[in-house]
């Protein structure tokens, strides 16, 4: 089945180190997204991208990068780890010329910052 | 900031029953309107969007849209102790990036 899958699934890191986060795709779609969800207060953009050679910022990139490496795979780093990034972060997808803008999410990765 | 609210929660209701589920929206530009399912710890699900102002059934489930008054609403009839989750209400303005919700927690009771 075409799929979104992330890795690590869970992660639990110290505050001040970097941090990687993976997100790969075999849906075909050219649109890919990170979200990250905090406890009452839903899912917030953090970054998105919509080909290989467009990237976007969201509504709370401070502190997170992103790279497009190809149009299956889009990565979120965290250059410098600190405690309030302690959420949970998905990957979503989408395609241009649908419908709708219906995005897919990955199973999401659990990131604890000590 | 496009703003979208829903209420909290939770919602309790008994098996069999319809639970009613609310969400406005602040962005009167918004043309899509989408509601996820999102079980705990798990990633949300597409149950269903709608875009037409009036009623969209799939199943068990009814999206209602009234862009006039900036509203959305999803009704499970039949509730079953499975439809338990935290509903997401999401918007968008055809600028493809969605507005969530925080989301409604469903407690069906048997």
């Amino acid at each position: 089945d075409a799929d979104v899958t992330q890795t690590p699934r869970n992660r639990i890191t110290k505050t001040g180190k970097r941090i990687m986060l993976e997100c790969s795709q075999t849906k075909g779609h050219d649109r890919m997204y990170w979200y990250r969800q905090d406890p009452g207060l839903g899912l917030r953009l953090i970054y998105y991208s919509f080909d290989v050679k467009d990237i976007n910022k969201g509504e709370i990139s401070d502190g997170y990068s992103v790279s497009r490496q190809a149009q299956a795979k889009f990565s979120l780093s965290l250059e410098s780890a600190i405690p309030n990034q302690t959420a949970l972060y998905f990957c979503a997808t989408s395609i241009s010329g649908a419908d709708t803008d219906t995005q897919y999410f990955g199973p999401g990765t659990r990131l604890t910052v000590l | 900031q496009k703003e979208v609210e829903q209420n909290s929660g939770p919602l309790s209701v008994p098996e069999g029953a319809i639970a009613s589920l609310n969400c406005t929206y602040s962005d009167r530009g918004s043309q899509s309107f989408f509601w996820y399912r999102q079980y705990s710890g798990k990633s949300p699900e597409l149950i269903m969007f709608i875009y037409s102002n009036g009623d969209k059934e799939d199943g068990r489930f009814t999206a209602q849209l009234n862009k006039a008054s900036q509203y959305v609403s999803l009704l499970i009839r039949d509730s079953q102790p499975s439809d338990s989750a935290t509903y997401l209400c999401a918007v968008s303005s055809n600028d493809y990036k969605l507005s969530f919700g925080a989301g409604t927690t469903v407690t069906v009771r048997a």
